[in-house]
């Protein structure tokens, strides 16, 4: 099993371009989610998915997208980089009512 | 509102002694209190959480309802404990989403 792959690990964007990053998981998980990791913020929840066709905002959903299509997959839509954009993002996974499983990261940064 | 607090971004201690990183939330339901790890060069994964009251690596965490504490402890760190630590809260039922504190570094010193 791969787990919770995410795609690209490192992208740098140039403020106002638009971007997707991708996230699949292959373990059949209903809930899905993102989060942003800043220095001294910690882990910030963006959105999530308790399953296919719902998703929901999290802490801070202002300029990211999302869409759940499949089980599998949660992509992150980034519609105008800004520099306050600028993170680690992680996506995670898990069965409804047990511990999530992250993906390794993407490091994003906008100039 | 809900949130978790994790008061100490960095806790420095040597090998053998006791640590105990702090963590305080605010939720007016019934809390499912978690505790990740990050390892360097590792993905976050589950250290442990309340409702099974178990042990890992040596470490423990009780929840206290009355001072809305769930603490982590080990009575004597080792240096592969080194790590990023961050208490996280699951909202109510099955689909609810989970939020995390700031996190804590723990370095544990030769």
């Amino acid at each position: 099993n791969a787990g919770v792959t995410q795609t690209p690990k490192f992208q740098v964007l140039k403020t106002g371009q638009s971007m997707t990053l991708q996230c699949a998981q292959d373990m059949n998980h209903e809930y899905m989610s993102w989060y942003r990791q800043d220095p001294g913020m910690g882990l910030r929840l963006i959105h999530y998915s308790v399953g296919a066709g719902i998703t929901d905002q999290g802490e801070v959903p202002n300029g990211y997208n999302v869409s759940r299509s499949t089980t599998e997959d949660f992509p992150l839509r980034l519609l105008s980089a800004a520099p306050s954009q600028t993170s680690v993002y992680f996506c995670a996974s898990r069965e409804l009512g047990r511990e999530l499983f992250f993906g390794e990261g993407s490091r994003l940064t906008v100039l | 509102a809900q949130r978790v607090t994790q008061p100490e971004k960095l806790l420095s201690v040597f090998k053998g002694a006791p640590v105990e990183l702090k963590c305080n939330y605010s939720y007016s339901g019934s809390p499912e209190l978690f505790w990740y790890v990050q390892y360097s060069r590792q993905r976050l994964q589950l250290l442990l959480r309340h409702i099974s009251r178990e042990s890992i690596k040596g470490f423990t965490a009780d929840l206290n309802k009355g001072e809305t504490s769930f603490h982590l402890k080990k009575p004597f760190a080792q240096e592969e404990d080194s790590a990023m630590y961050y208490c996280a809260l699951r909202f109510s039922g099955n689909t609810g989403k989970l939020i995390f504190g700031q996190g804590t570094t723990l370095q544990v010193k030769p």
